[in-house]
């Protein structure tokens, strides 16, 4: 079993709809997460930050991690086209070296 | 500011040959890392610099060595290259701060290894 489960999807949805992304994971000695969104042929870009439990908002974007569940979410409302990107969840126990990543989740945002 | 830069961004070698994949930051970051990305498989940590003058293995560490030169540069070598290290290699550097983690990412090497 993988350290950290995610959808790899596709997901298409139609533009303004809301998105929720998800993650699962196994070991309870993680305390950092992250949300990275990747351009086709790009680096991962990091979106959104959580240490320990709780949400988080920025913008059209919030982040959920409920460690009690060892699950995490990322929601995006009102989505566009711009969205479309592959999204990956990471998790790392501290000192946040060793950092570990979901498959990824491929979104296309239709117009 | 160029933020992590790699060279080179693709190339394609024999199995046995070498090759050392280069990285450079321009952000005074303590901490840098090498990943490989598959497909299904999301990024796995090869290695990392915690800091100058020391590295520390990650997830995959076999067939990859790395040197820390200094602050700015990390790179990574493949000593007789495998078909299974075909894969795309991304360095990161990371600024840690104790309410904001932020890991930044260079933009590929793509290795294909035939």
């Amino acid at each position: 079993q993988k350290e950290v489960e995610q959808d790899p999807g596709p997901l298409s949805v139609p533009e303004g709809a809301i998105v929720s992304l998800n993650c699962t994971y196994s070991n309870s000695a993680f305390q950092y997460f992250m949300w990275y969104r990747q351009y086709s042929r790009k680096g991962p870009e990091l979106l959104m930050y959580t240490y320990s439990s709780g949400n988080k908002e920025d913008g059209r974007f919030t982040a959920q991690v409920d460690k009690s569940s060892k699950y995490i979410s990322l929601f995006i409302r009102d989505s566009q086209p711009s969205d479309s990107a592959t999204y990956l969840c990471a998790m790392s126990a501290p000192p946040a070296n060793d950092m570990r990543f979901g498959a990824g989740t491929r979104l296309t945002v239709k117009p | 500011n160029a933020g992590v830069t790699q060279t080179p961004k693709f190339q394609v070698l024999k199995t046995g040959q070498s090759m050392t994949l280069q990285c450079a930051q321009d952000m005074n970051h303590n901490s840098m890392y090498w990943y490989r990305q598959d497909p299904g498989m999301g990024l796995r940590l090869i290695y990392y610099s915690a800091s100058e003058g020391t590295t520390d293995k990650g997830e995959v560490p076999n067939g990859y060595n790395v040197s820390r030169l200094n602050k700015r540069e990390f790179s990574l070598r493949l000593e007789s290259a495998a078909p299974s290290q075909t894969s795309v290699y991304f360095c990161a550097s990371r600024a840690s701060v104790w309410y904001q983690e932020t890991q930044y990412f260079g933009p590929g090497t793509r290795l294909l290894v035939l």
